[in-house]
């Protein structure tokens, strides 16, 4: 099936270093979504992209929609210790609201993120 | 506004038994979807309901996954005869209209298949 491929798999950084973490598919996707997961919860979303080179930011967070559609990328700013969690990419093949598979994203097997105060 | 609601948050089962998990979106959501998640991995799309109608389900969802959705509202997902490899993270999700994509997931339900 369809995969998206995420780097790094893990980082290991000092609080208030900036993080940049990425996701790649070999397809085209239409809508590409970031999502953080602390342990024992369900992912939150925190950016969603729906154009192609699309830059939106979220507080310290910035994330990209790559203009080739196959890519996307996520930076933090100044990491703080609750930065800790895993981050996933996920997309969408859809277009627009209707026919194909229009729930349905594809996740990436996350980056987890450990910051040292 | 009190989220996702999963219930139970975990259950340790035998092989070959029955569970049934279930799932209240926010009140004014139409959509409701169920993801599986494996230790390491990300969330695997299991199937999604638009009001009562289920209305794509995966591969991953064989003979023994069934998810119902009556009246629209909660939805409940039964695995039958579980296996060992069954075992992982059910989360459920819900999103309004015209917001397909960034949906609200819920805690989930952690079952362990011993």
């Amino acid at each position: 099936g369809q995969q998206l491929n995420q780097s790094p798999q893990s980082m290991f950084i000092q609080e208030g270093e900036d993080v940049s973490m990425n996701c790649t598919s070999s397809s085209i996707f239409n809508t590409w979504l970031w999502y953080k997961q602390e342990p024992g919860e369900g992912p939150v979303l925190l950016i969603a992209l729906y154009k192609a080179g699309e830059l939106t930011s979220n507080g310290r967070l910035t994330a990209q929609f790559g203009i080739t559609r196959k890519d996307s990328f996520l930076n933090i700013s100044a990491s703080i210790p609750s930065d800790v969690g895993i981050y996933f990419c996920a997309g969408s093949q859809a277009v627009g609201n209707y026919g194909g598979s229009q729930g349905n994203l594809i996740f990436g097997k996350g980056t987890k993120l450990s910051v040292k105060p | 506004d009190t989220g996702v609601s999963q219930d139970p948050r975990h259950k340790i089962t035998k092989r070959g038994q029955n569970v049934t998990f279930r799932c209240d979106p926010i009140s004014e959501h139409n959509r409701l979807y169920w993801y599986r998640q494996t230790l390491g991995q990300g969330p695997e799309f299991l199937t999604y309901f638009q009001n009562e109608a289920q209305l794509e389900k995966s591969r991953l969802l064989s003979d023994r996954f069934s998810a119902e959705r009556p009246k629209g509202s909660f939805s409940t997902l039964e695995i039958q005869r579980t296996e060992q490899g069954d075992s992982a993270m059910y989360l459920c999700a819900s999103s309004a209209p015209g917001q397909v994509y960034g949906y609200t997931f819920g805690s989930g339900t952690r079952l362990t298949v011993v």
